[in-house]
C-alpha cells in the first residue's frame, strides 16, 4: 500500500544552520512527491515538487529536495535556515488509486532558534 | 487577489447543528477538494470533484455533503454535528488535465462545544 513517513516529529536548529527533513514513501511505480510548509493559521503551501526528470528539484524560499529512487526517499534541505521558516512541513505522495489524491505523512515540525 | 478562499476562517457550533462551509478558487482549476487535518496534523482527502462532477469520496459520515455549483465553488455542509467533527477544513483546486500540483486554502478551524 501506499504510505509517507516523516520519521522526525519535532527538529530544532539555530538560524543559519544547515536542515534536513526526512521523508520515505512507499509507492509501486515512480511517484509524484510534493513537499508543502504550513504556518501557523495558514493553509499549505506548495514549495517544491518532484514528476520526472532531474532528480534534485529546487523549490521555492531557498529549498530543494533530491530523489532518490534507491533509498525511496526525497529529503527537503536547505543551506541557511532563517527565523521564518518555522513552520510544519508536509511530504505527499500521489497520484493514488488512479486518481490524483494526495497521501501526506504526518508532518515535521521545524523550530528556529535566533 | 486570494487564489483560494474558504469561508468563515472559524466556526464555533454546538454539537447537533448543521452548518456550512464555502471555497472559492480563482485559478481557473478543473478539479478542487476538501481535505481534514485533524488535532495531530493528520492530514486526509474527503472529497474531490472535477468540473463539478465527484471523483473522489473517501470513507466520510453521509452527514458529509458536498455541492460544486460550478468548477470554481466546492461547498461542504455537515449535518447534526458532532465532537469529533472538530478539526481544520482545507479546501484545495488544481488543474488536474495540466497535471500541477494543488493550491491550498487558509483552512476553517471548526469546534464543536
Amino acid at each position: 500500500a501506499q504510505s509517507v513517513t516523516q520519521p522526525d516529529i519535532h527538529i530544532t536548529v539555530s538560524e543559519g544552520a544547515s536542515l534536513e527533513l526526512r521523508c520515505n514513501y512507499s509507492y509501486g511505480a515512480t511517484p509524484y512527491l510534493f513537499w508543502y510548509v504550513q504556518s501557523p493559521g495558514q493553509g499549505l503551501q506548495l514549495l517544491l515538487k518532484y514528476f520526472s526528470g532531474d532528480t534534485l528539484v529546487q523549490g521555492i524560499k531557498g529549498f530543494e529536495a533530491e530523489f532518490k529512487r534507491s533509498q525511496s526517499s526525497f529529503n527537503l534541505r536547505k543551506p541557511s535556515v532563517h527565523w521564518s521558516d518555522a513552520a510544519e512541513y508536509f511530504c505527499a505522495v500521489g497520484p493514488i488509486d488512479n486518481t490524483d489524491k494526495l497521501i501526506f505523512g504526518t508532518g515535521t515540525r521545524l523550530q528556529v532558534f535566533p | 487577489d486570494t487564489a483560494v478562499s474558504q469561508t468563515p476562517k472559524y466556526l464555533v457550533t454546538q454539537m447537533g447543528n448543521d452548518k456550512s462551509i464555502k471555497c472559492e478558487q480563482n485559478l481557473g482549476h478543473d478539479t478542487m477538494y476538501w481535505y481534514k487535518q485533524d488535532s495531530k496534523k493528520f492530514l486526509k482527502i474527503m472529497f474531490s470533484y472535477n468540473n463539478k462532477e465527484l471523483i473522489i469520496n473517501e470513507t466520510v459520515p453521509n452527514r458529509f455533503s458536498p455541492k460544486s455549483p460550478d468548477k470554481a465553488h466546492l461547498n461542504l455542509h455537515i449535518n447534526s454535528l458532532e465532537l469529533g467533527d472538530s478539526a481544520v477544513y482545507f479546501c484545495a483546486s488544481s488543474d488536474r488535465q495540466a497535471n500541477q500540483p494543488q493550491h491550498f486554502g487558509d483552512g476553517t478551524r471548526l469546534s464543536i462545544l
